[in-house]
């Protein structure tokens, strides 16, 4: 029943390789956002959704970065040709509507080698 | 653009002493403002919340936060801390009549309790 999940937890790729990483919101939530986290940095934000409409993507750093929620639930954020620049904890979060509290998921640590 | 300030980097305290983390916002509309704990390895967790009405806003953990309009903060307080309280602590601001329903972070502030 549980919170927001995201696989995998721990992520090392090497410099120029494409990663995905997983968002399962709390059944039933509406919203979704992605966060990225730099070491010792509050969550900055990335991308909203609202059910499968991807609303604002005003925080993506650069047209490396793609998120996609197809059905309205799991939701997946892709980085493309990764730099070492996207070293970071990247955060998922859930609300049942707009405005409501996001619950965040434990993040994923994406290192680039 | 909404902005948040937390002055304190790191706050070192004694167990059963006070403490206040400073939050402090930028914003030419109201508000919506949030506390999260984040403990480590792990996600963010709400502390507390004020959307309106009174400004003392009471959250979990015997945590309370206090609006204050004129001067654009949002304190955090408690009166006796734990160990336990050992944890990363951030101040977020959101828009609620805005298209954008983000929330915006400050950079957060590490409170240590120390036995």
């Amino acid at each position: 029943g549980a919170g927001v999940s995201q696989s995998p937890r721990y992520k090392v790729a090497k410099r120029g390789q494409d990663v995905a990483l997983r968002c399962d919101p709390i059944s039933g939530h509406v919203s979704l956002f992605w966060y990225q986290q730099a070491l010792g940095q509050g969550p900055e934000f990335l991308t909203y959704f609202q059910n499968e409409a991807q609303l604002d993507k005003s925080g993506l750093p650069s047209d490396r970065f793609f998120a996609e929620r197809p059905e309205g639930s799991v939701s997946t954020l892709k980085i493309q040709r990764t730099q070492q620049e996207d070293s970071a904890v990247y955060l998922c979060a859930s609300s049942f509507r707009d405005l409501n509290e996001q619950y965040f998921g434990p993040g994923t640590r994406l290192t680039v080698t | 653009a909404q902005s948040v300030t937390q002055l304190d980097s790191q706050v070192p305290v004694f167990e059963e002493a006070p403490v206040e983390l400073r939050c402090n916002y930028s914003s030419s509309v109201s508000v919506y403002l949030f506390w999260y704990v984040q403990y480590p390895n792990q996600g963010l967790q709400l502390l507390l919340k004020y959307l309106s009405g009174s400004t003392l806003v009471k959250g979990i953990n015997g945590f309370e936060a206090e609006f204050n309009k004129s001067q654009t903060s949002f304190h955090l307080r408690k009166p006796s801390v734990h160990i336990s309280d050992t944890a990363e602590y951030f101040c977020a601001v959101s828009d609620p009549r805005g298209g954008r329903r983000a929330l915006t972070f400050g950079s957060g502030t590490r409170l240590q309790v120390q036995p």
